[in-house]
């Protein structure tokens, strides 16, 4: 039983272009949710969250959108460059005290070309 | 990634043998999780800690697997009897209490079981 899905195994994009990572989940009491960039041989690294009061949080470079109406929550790095060339993960909670168990996507290979 | 400490990063075990997977988090975190990441998928919880005490451990196979966390020293995640399957990358976490569910990773440790 999947309950978060990132449907798109690979995206590639061109240096400078917007990336746009997707994601969805389907148990409606997630109400935390973060993305995670991990590299080869690495452990998972904190990019960004969003709680369920929102529908948007930026932080520089990268934004997350929340539809929680479709369940939906994605993922946009602009400009994108080389160096953001990873497996980005999204993740969901209920709760957002520390202990609630994080629930994780299968990730989505980001590749940018220069 | 905030200074979690994983060894080995690397084991290799003989089926039928032990493995055992240390982590040392954060400090002044008091809260550890271990995940488990198998080829071509994503993170799985596995189990919950906080300093001796188990919280939630729902993620865990029901036999052979095992986790601790001491008053001193580190978590430590023990399987014993492995088996091929049990070939992944186990990932450790921690977090501060109270504060929003944002963990940080550890490097990872990969086992490979012949």
């Amino acid at each position: 039983d999947q309950q978060v899905k990132q449907n798109s195994p690979s995206l590639s994009v061109q240096e400078g272009r917007i990336s746009i990572l997707n994601c969805d989940y389907t148990n409606s009491m997630f109400d935390y949710f973060l993305w995670y960039k991990k590299y080869p041989a690495e452990g998972p690294t904190f990019l960004i969250s969003i709680s369920s009061i929102k529908d948007k949080n930026e932080d520089g470079r990268f934004t997350v959108f929340l539809n929680k109406s479709a369940k939906h929550l994605s993922l946009h790095i602009v400009p994108s460059q080389p160096g953001d060339s990873a497996v980005y993960f999204c993740a969901a909670s209920v709760g957002e005290t520390s202990g609630s168990r994080l629930t994780f996507g299968e990730g989505t290979q980001l590749t940018v070309n220069p | 990634n905030a200074g979690v400490m994983q060894n080995p990063r690397h084991l290799v075990r003989r089926r039928g043998q032990e493995a055992r997977l240390r982590c040392s988090p954060v400090k002044g975190h008091s809260h550890v999780y271990w995940y488990r990441q198998l080829p071509e998928e994503g993170l799985k919880f596995m189990v919950y800690l906080q300093k001796e005490n188990i919280i939630d451990e729902s993620g865990m196979p029901k036999e052979r697997f095992s986790a601790e966390f001491p008053k001193e020293g580190p978590s430590i995640l023990r399987i014993q009897q492995v088996v091929r399957g049990d070939s992944a990358a186990y990932f450790c976490a921690s977090s501060p209490a109270g504060r929003r569910n944002t963990i940080y990773f550890g490097e990872g440790s990969w086992l490979t079981v012949v």
